[in-house]
């Protein structure tokens, strides 16, 4: 059973910085690019960014870029998302998300995991 | 880019059909659309994807066969036969905005909140 589980989030201040966290298990996570998706309070979803399965490619909305960065550690099934110089309009649930077929590339494939989200807050 | 457009919400009475419609922008009806399943407090949950030929692939794990899809021009359009009471939802489509090499982004509507009545 493919399962996502992600930690990490909290509340930080306005320029503050944060890292979530994902742990997959239930498939070979090398395999497989992965995404983190936000949705805000309420709102919608956006993709965030995303990393090919082999670590060696990534990519980022515009609204984040610059400011956040995707890893991942194919030794423990680990993806991270490291949030830099935050804002109140990046709060939301982020969801880590693992796409369907396992040529490790970005893109032409559906999302078909999600993990449940980890709230980030960002307020003064 | 592409852009997703999709009606806010919509309703059926138990055991009825329903149809929702994501519509891509001018410019891109040769693309793929998935769909996505978020009930209240849940993560999202892929359905399908869709093209103008159809199913693309197959559901996503224990999707009931009263859900299908088909598309046409710049239309993808999901249905739910025997709507059930689990069926309520939101429901969003989304695009992948190039592949591989060549992906610049992953694009999704602003979701279809299902009502069962």
């Amino acid at each position: 059973e493919v399962q996502l589980l992600e930690s990490g989030g909290g509340l930080v201040q306005p320029g503050g910085s944060l890292r979530v966290s994902c742990a997959g298990s239930g498939f070979s996570f090398s395999a497989y690019a992965m995404d983190w998706v936000r949705q805000a309070p309420g709102k919608g979803l956006e993709w965030v960014s995303g990393i090919s399965g082999d670590g060696g490619s990534t990519y980022y909305a515009d609204s984040v870029k610059g400011r956040f960065t995707i890893s991942r550690d194919n030794s423990k099934n680990t993806l991270s998302l490291q949030m830099n110089s935050l804002r109140a309009d990046d709060t939301a649930i982020y969801y880590c998300a693992k796409e369907r077929w396992n040529d490790g590339a970005v893109g032409s494939t559906p999302i078909d995991y999600w993990g449940q989200g980890t709230l980030v807050t960002v307020s003064s | 880019q592409p852009a997703l457009t999709q009606s806010p919400s919509t309703s059926a009475s138990l055991g009825a059909s329903v149809t929702l419609t994501c519509t891509l922008n001018s410019g891109y009806s040769d693309y793929k659309v998935d769909w996505y399943q978020q009930r209240p407090g849940k993560g999202p949950r892929f359905v399908m994807r869709v093209g103008t030929g159809g199913i693309v692939g197959s559901k996503g794990d224990g999707i009931p066969d009263r859900f299908s899809v088909w598309g046409s021009g710049l239309n993808r359009y999901l249905s739910i036969n025997n709507i059930q009471e689990e069926d309520e939802s939101e429901y969003f489509c989304g695009v992948d905005h190039g592949s591989g090499s060549n992906f610049v982004e992953k694009v999704f509507g602003g979701g279809t909140k299902v009502s069962v009545l």
